[in-house]
């Protein structure tokens, strides 16, 4: 099993509002990772969790706040947003060494559209 | 950071080979040379990676020039499944972890 399960899948939510993003991985891989994408964009790093610890913040507003309650789930928790942070956010998750093997496999993503 | 550059954009007919450049002229030692390609509404998919060596696997073929300052992914027989954005990323050592530099991408259109 490959698979890096996101959800919701699409969120509208306005300004004021506080959600969250959910990812969750059943591959034993202990490096997760926030990715942003903007329409017709790459995907932008945000967060990289290695041992349920944050490791790199590509200093991101603390709007955004991440949190990792165990090997398996990465959270991702929205708090007031401005419209220009409507986009997709990706999850990914891989072995946690720097190894030969080492790729990221990334999930479908949410479609975040804030009003 | 090291910096890939990719063409906006390429077009393929059906069941012909695609090859598609990346230039990554900054890059080091201890990078890896990554290709993802991402369809509408799905996030990235693994495609290939490698260090120094060419590289082949049932999807595709990563061919790295000597220097390491540009790669090629071969699409070996192009489908229409294969229309995507194809991205190129190295892959480099960053606080004890690492990260994957995106390229800006390719779309590749796949003609019938």
């Amino acid at each position: 099993d490959t698979e890096v399960t996101q959800t919701p899948k699409h969120l509208v939510m306005g300004m004021t509002n506080k959600k969250s993003l959910k990812c969750e991985q059943h591959m034993g891989h202990r490096a997760m990772y926030w990715y942003k994408q903007k329409a017709k964009k790459p995907p932008e790093l945000m967060f990289v969790y290695s041992y349920e610890k944050l490791s790199i913040n590509e200093s991101v507003p603390s709007r955004f706040s991440p949190e990792c309650p165990n090997s398996s789930l990465l959270n991702l928790h929205l708090h007031a947003l401005q419209p220009e942070d409507s986009a997709l956010y990706l999850c990914a998750s891989s072995q946690a060494d720097a190894g030969a093997k080492n790729i990221q496999y990334f999930g479908a993503g949410t479609r975040l559209s804030v009003l | 950071d090291a910096k890939t550059t990719q063409p906006n954009s390429m077009e393929s007919n059906e069941e012909e080979p695609v090859h598609l450049p990346c230039n990554h002229s900054t890059i080091s030692g201890t990078d890896y040379i990554h290709w993802y390609r991402q369809l509408p509404s799905q996030g990235p998919e693994y495609v290939i990676h490698g260090l120094t060596s060419n590289v082949n696997n049932r999807m595709a073929s990563l061919a790295i020039a000597e220097d390491r300052k540009s790669s090629t992914l071969i699409l070996h027989r192009a489908t229409l499944r294969d229309a995507a954005v194809y991205y190129c990323i190295l892959r480099a050592p960053l606080s004890g972890t690492y990260k994957y530099i995106f390229g800006t991408g390719t779309r590749l259109k796949v003609l019938a």
